[in-house]
């Protein structure tokens, strides 16, 4: 099954909070799990992206926890700002070795951080 | 920025009739994509081409074409517009690389509206 299950569909967090963001695949081939960041108005922007070969990768305030295991990877936002509101879309792809990125988006969460 | 462009930004159209997105890049990116967003469905694949020529169907490509006659200009037609393909379209390229995946590089969008 090709599916990226995300979840919440809508999450609200106060300014400072943390704010997190999970999905599940059932594809064992994928192997690239980017998340990507979508202001109003705006297309998606890459946010962070981790491979299966790390279980954590953190740039600044953003963190992609990877459980392969049990096929799951999430989104951690620490010290969330109102800037941070905008649609999260997480992702996965298989790599054909040679072949294009086919990303399989999750059905996005709208995060809202209020002050 | 990969520098691309769609046209046009808004389109209202009627059942039935031909519609035609254009996507422009200035970054002579290898991959292109057209992805559909919806609510609830997130962003859903429906036709991307890997090279010049050379395109191939994405999750959703019924009742769409595309074609790319030059590196930089990847079209996405509907040939009878349905009120189904009410949606925002974006546009996305990648740059080539060999094997796995890579950042994509999202246009501003199309919102296409048909009554």
């Amino acid at each position: 099954q090709q599916q990226v299950k995300q979840s919440p569909q809508s999450l609200i967090v106060q300014k400072g909070g943390i704010s997190i963001i999970n999905c599940a695949y059932e594809n064992t081939a994928f192997d690239y799990f980017p998340w990507y960041q979508q202001f109003p108005g705006k297309g998606p922007a890459l946010l962070i992206a981790i491979r299966p070969d790390v279980s954590e990768k953190k740039e600044g305030r953003f963190t992609i926890s990877f459980n392969k295991s049990a096929k799951q990877f999430s989104l951690h936002i620490m010290d969330s700002q109102p800037g941070d509101s905008a649609t999260y879309f997480c992702a996965a792809s298989p790599n054909y070795g040679g072949a294009t990125n086919k990303l399989i988006f999750g059905t996005g969460t709208l995060l809202a951080v209020q002050p | 920025d990969a520098g691309i462009t769609q046209s046009p930004r808004h389109k209202v159209t009627e059942t039935g009739t031909p519609v035609t997105l254009r996507c422009h890049q200035t970054e002579n990116h290898r991959y292109m994509y057209w992805y559909r967003q919806d609510p609830g469905h997130g962003l859903r694949l429906i036709h991307y081409s890997y090279g010049v020529k050379d395109t191939d169907k994405g999750e959703v490509s019924d009742g769409y074409s595309v074609s790319r006659s030059k590196t930089e200009d990847f079209l996405l037609t509907l040939e009878s517009a349905t009120s189904s393909q009410t949606s925002v379209y974006f546009c996305a390229a990648q740059a080539g690389t060999s094997g796995g995946a890579g950042e994509l590089f999202f246009g501003e969008g199309s919102r296409l509206t048909v009554l």
